[in-house]
C-alpha cells in the first residue's frame, strides 16, 4: 500500500535561515509527488510536484524539491526562509494506475514557525 | 479564470441531520475530488468524480456520498450526521485527463467547515 510520512509535525526556524521539510514515500509503483501549503483557515495550494522528468523541481515561492528514488525521499527546501512562509506544508502521492490518478494520498503535515 | 468554488464557507448542523456541500470546479476540469481534513486524522480521501461517474473511493462509511452533474459541478452529502463529522471538507479539480486519470495538479477550494453539535 502507499503512503507518505512527513517526519516532524513541527518545524521552527529563523528569518533567512534554511528550511527543510522532510517527505518520505512509499509506493509499489512509480508515483507523482506534491507538495502542497495550507494557510489558515484557507484550502491547499500547490508548491511544486514531481512527474517523473526533472528529479529537481522548482516551485513557487523560491521552493523547491529532489525527488531521490533510492532514498524513497522528497524533501522541500528553500535557501532562506521568510516570515510570509509560516503555514502548513503538506507532502502528497498520487499514483500512475489505472483509475489512480484521481486520489492524493497526504502526509500528516509540517507546520512551519519563522521566527525574526 | 475562476478558481474552485465551495458553498457555503461555513455549516453548522445537529447530530442526526443530513448536510449538502457544493463545489464548482474550474472550467475546463472534469475530475472533481472530495477530502475530509480533521486535526487527527489529517487529510483523508472521500471519493473522485470524472464526468459524471464516481471513479475512486476513499474509506469512509455509506452515510457520505457524491454526485457530479454534467456541467462538472459536484455535491457531496452526509447523512445522519455525527459529531466526528465537524471538519473541513476541501473539494479539488483536475483535468484528470487519460484512462489512470493522472492528476498532475489538483486546484483546491477554500473549503467548507462543519461544525456538528
Amino acid at each position: 500500500a502507499q503512503s507518505v510520512t512527513q517526519l516532524g509535525s513541527h518545524v521552527s526556524v529563523s528569518e533567512g535561515a534554511l528550511v527543510l521539510l522532510r517527505c518520505n514515500y512509499s509506493s509499489s509503483v512509480p508515483p507523482y509527488l506534491f507538495w502542497y501549503v495550507q494557510y489558515p483557515n484557507q484550502g491547499l495550494q500547490l508548491l511544486l510536484k514531481y512527474t517523473s522528468a526533472a528529479t529537481l523541481v522548482k516551485g513557487i515561492n523560491g521552493f523547491e524539491a529532489e525527488f531521490k528514488k533510492s532514498e524513497t525521499s522528497f524533501h522541500l527546501t528553500k535557501p532562506s526562509a521568510h516570515m510570509s512562509d509560516a503555514a502548513e506544508y503538506f507532502c502528497a502521492v498520487s499514483l500512475m494506475i489505472y483509475n489512480q490518478g484521481g486520489k492524493l494520498i497526504f502526509g500528516q503535515g509540517t507546520e512551519l514557525s519563522v521566527k525574526p | 479564470k475562476a478558481g474552485v468554488t465551495q458553498t457555503p464557507r461555513y455549516l453548522i448542523k445537529t447530530r442526526g441531520q443530513q448536510v449538502t456541500l457544493s463545489c464548482s470546479p474550474i472550467s475546463g476540469h472534469r475530475s472533481v475530488s472530495w477530502y475530509q481534513q480533521t486535526p487527527g486524522q489529517g487529510l483523508q480521501f472521500l471519493f473522485e468524480y470524472f464526468s459524471e461517474t464516481q471513479r475512486n473511493k476513499g474509506n469512509f462509511p455509506g452515510r457520505f456520498s457524491g454526485r457530479q452533474f454534467s456541467n462538472s459541478r459536484s455535491e457531496m452529502n452526509v447523512s445522519t450526521l455525527e459529531l466526528g463529522d465537524s471538519a473541513l471538507y476541501l473539494c479539488a479539480s483536475s483535468l484528470g485527463q487519460g484512462f489512470r486519470g493522472v492528476n498532475t495538479e489538483a486546484f483546491f477550494g477554500q473549503g467548507t467547515r462543519l461544525t456538528v453539535v
